[in-house]
């Protein structure tokens, strides 16, 4: 069945720091991938999204590419800063039907000034 | 527009007692996601409901654990004779259509505590 594995945390960074966290997934054919955000006491909301191979999805400076070759989807920051400290899901949905959206185990990032 | 509304943000209940957890999808949306989140866990799918049906309740407790979403109201997530164990936040989400390309739109949970 379909999956998403993302790294585990915590990821702990200095405030301008480079940020990637991994994705991959498992998939029969060709999903849509996520990324969502949860902050501290809220739901979650969604960061990014990409729908077909080679997409690049942006948002407040987070980015990331669906690879398909890779079966990849990497978020990654140029510079975070202390309110980007959140827990991160990765995330995939491919077809209609029963409930399709698999989300990844989440990974918390803490930013440090 | 509004988002998903949840209610109650938090609901304490001794052991024994019911829980009712209610779920206002955004306006437009007709597909219901409930999901279970321990502490320092990730998301643990639940049920999926669409207007008067349950499409998808394969991560549903068999027992004690029941949802609807009547054709008039929000959706409730019902856990008759809580224990400890059911302590967590519970999220509810809605989207427009199911799958694929579609997002989910996310409440702000029920965090929900037994004593």
């Amino acid at each position: 069945g379909n999956s998403v594995t993302q790294m585990e945390g915590p990821v702990t960074l200095s405030e301008e720091a480079f940020l990637t966290i991994n994705c991959t997934y498992t998939a029969t054919g060709y999903p849509s991938l996520f990324w969502y955000v949860q902050y501290p006491g809220e739901g979650l909301q969604l960061l990014l999204k990409a729908t077909k191979a080679d997409d690049k999805g942006s948002n407040k400076g987070f980015e990331a590419t669906y690879r398909k070759e890779t079966t990849s989807f990497h978020l990654e920051k140029g510079s975070v800063q202390v309110s980007d400290s959140a827990v991160y899901f990765c995330a995939l949905s491919e077809r209609a039907g029963n409930n399709d959206m698999r989300f990844g185990a989440g990974t918390r990032l803490t930013v440090k000034p | 527009n509004a988002g998903v509304m949840q209610n109650p943000r938090h609901l304490v209940r001794r052991r024994g007692q019911e829980a009712r957890l209610r779920c206002s999808p955004m306006k437009g949306h007709s597909h219901v996601y409930w999901y279970r989140q321990l502490p320092e866990e990730g998301l643990k799918f639940m049920v999926y409901l669409q207007k008067e049906n349950i499409i998808d309740e394969s991560g549903m407790p068999k027992e004690r654990f029941s949802a609807e979403f009547p054709k008039e109201g929000p959706s409730i997530l019902r856990i008759q004779q809580v224990v400890r164990g059911d302590s967590a936040a519970y999220f509810c989400a809605s989207s427009p259509e199911n799958g694929g390309t579609y997002e989910q739109y996310f409440g702000p949970g029920t965090r929900l505590t037994v004593t």
